[in-house]
């Protein structure tokens, strides 16, 4: 399975852009990029996800570099309650697999 | 739409002791996973249905563990004999078909004392 690697954590101001990096340098052309998020005791719940384009949605934006080697997930104004860990997971197409790995958590300071 | 529930909530159990978790996915989501999530870590795939049958269980320890989906629907997560090494959150999730994004239920927290 292709791995990500992301940063353990992250910290922002409340009402700033924040910006998540995710690498992937052997992702193989038909992985998309998921990017899913666990608040504290609860589990984990789908943002976004990507194949090549940008993406846009009410919760967030997924920049992908054009070698998609690399992706950000983006959250446009940091609020309280999006602090959580984030997890950028590669997926093939036609499977279901999902792979979790450490994830960044992100702290949104006041 | 109602989301994935999970019973129990908490479990505390001894070792050696048995114990089972219940998942009760979106009404027709297909796919139905098992994931365990220790302390500090990202989730662990445990075991995979599509339907009623399993897809994937690679990753589960057969030896003690063991999971089976009713009729394509429910599903149950059995642990015996339990070790202390299995404290866990157990979480379950259910997608409608292959690649659609996945719904997590909140969970049962086992501890093993």
């Amino acid at each position: 399975d292709a791995k990500t690697t992301q940063p353990n954590s992250m910290e922002s101001n409340e009402e700033e852009p924040v910006h998540l990096p995710c690498n992937h340098s052997t992702i193989s052309g038909t992985d998309y990029i998921h990017w899913y998020r666990q608040l504290p005791s609860q589990g984990p719940e789908y943002v976004i996800h990507g194949l090549t384009s940008n993406v846009n949605n009410r919760m967030a934006s997924l920049a992908i570099a054009e070698d998609r080697k690399s992706s950000t997930l983006i959250l446009h104004r940091a609020t309280l309650r999006d602090a959580a860990v984030y997890y950028c997971i590669l997926r093939a197409p036609n499977n279901n697999d999902m792979r979790f790995g450490a994830g960044t958590r992100l702290t949104v300071k006041p | 739409e109602a989301g994935v529930a999970q019973s129990p909530r908490y479990k505390i159990i001894e070792k050696r002791q048995s114990v089972a978790f219940w998942c009760n996915p979106i009404s027709g989501h297909a796919t139905l996973y098992w994931y365990q999530q220790i302390l500090g870590q990202g989730p662990k795939l445990l075991i995979q249905f599509q339907n009623n049958g399993v897809v994937d269980d690679s990753q589960l320890p057969k030896d003690r563990f063991s999971a089976e989906r009713l009729k394509g629907v429910d599903s149950t997560l059995k642990i015996q004999p339990a070790k202390l090494e299995d404290s866990a959150v157990y979480l379950c999730a259910s997608s409608l078909e292959p690649g659609s994004p996945l719904h997590f239920g909140n969970g049962t927290r086992l501890t093993v004392t």
